[in-house]
């Protein structure tokens, strides 16, 4: 079965810094993967995802992710934060052939520091 | 296209009682999951739809809840006899075939 591991619980940045969310996965076969961001109660929207091809994927709102088969990681990156994205980050690895049965990691809060 | 919608958007209920939830995909899109989320961990997956077909249901997925999707459009999601471990936010997806799965804001159920 497949999982995710993100080892950052609550990450503060400061804005206009760089940020790396950290993001591991178990998947037996080629995985699917994606980033979505939650702000507070609401629902996620879906920052990029990889299916296949160039492992340096772009998002919107700036965010890009590298995909490395060797580390299991997806790694979602900024080079300049704003205090809008301040919010939950989740990565998530999906099953079968893309969407279906997606399995999230836990979740890193980010917050934005003046 | 004005995105999946869930209704209604909180719902407080006592131990025991049966709620149902409901969920308007965006119009097109043939795929509807399920997924539970409880506070301070990620979705979990309940179920998924292709049309008025239920594909997959997860373990999660105890025999007191039961999913519909009988015209291939909206879906209602109901769990009977509620426990206080059903509290949770529920969200609903919907896609075209595999692409981009788009989420509603959730129901935020909580049973007393």
């Amino acid at each position: 079965a497949q999982s995710v591991t993100q080892p950052d619980i609550h990450i503060t940045v400061s804005e206009g810094a760089s940020l790396e969310l950290r993001c591991n996965y178990s998947y037996g076969a080629t995985p699917y993967l994606f980033w979505y961001v939650q702000s507070p109660g609401q629902g996620l929207q879906l920052l990029l995802k990889y299916f296949s091809g160039d492992t340096l994927v772009q998002g919107i709102k700036g965010f890009e992710a590298e995909f490395k088969r060797s580390q299991s990681s997806f790694n979602l990156r900024k080079p300049s934060v704003h205090w809008s994205d301040a919010a939950e980050y989740f990565c998530a690895v999906g099953a079968g052939f893309g969407n279906e049965k997606l399995t999230f990691g836990t979740g890193t809060r980010l917050t934005i520091i003046p | 296209d004005t995105g999946v919608s869930q209704n209604p958007r909180h719902k407080i209920t006592k131990r025991g009682q049966n709620v149902t939830f409901r969920c308007d995909p965006i119009s097109e899109h043939n795929r509807l999951y399920w997924y539970r989320q409880t506070l301070g961990q990620g979705p979990e997956f309940l179920t998924y739809f292709q049309n008025e077909a239920q594909l997959e249901k997860s373990r999660l997925l105890s025999d007191r809840f039961s999913a519909e999707r009988p015209k291939g459009s909206f879906s209602t999601l109901e769990i009977q006899r509620t426990e206080q471990g059903d509290s949770a936010m529920y969200l609903c997806a919907s896609s075209l075939d595999r692409t981009e799965a788009f989420f509603g804001q959730g129901t935020r159920l909580t049973v007393v």
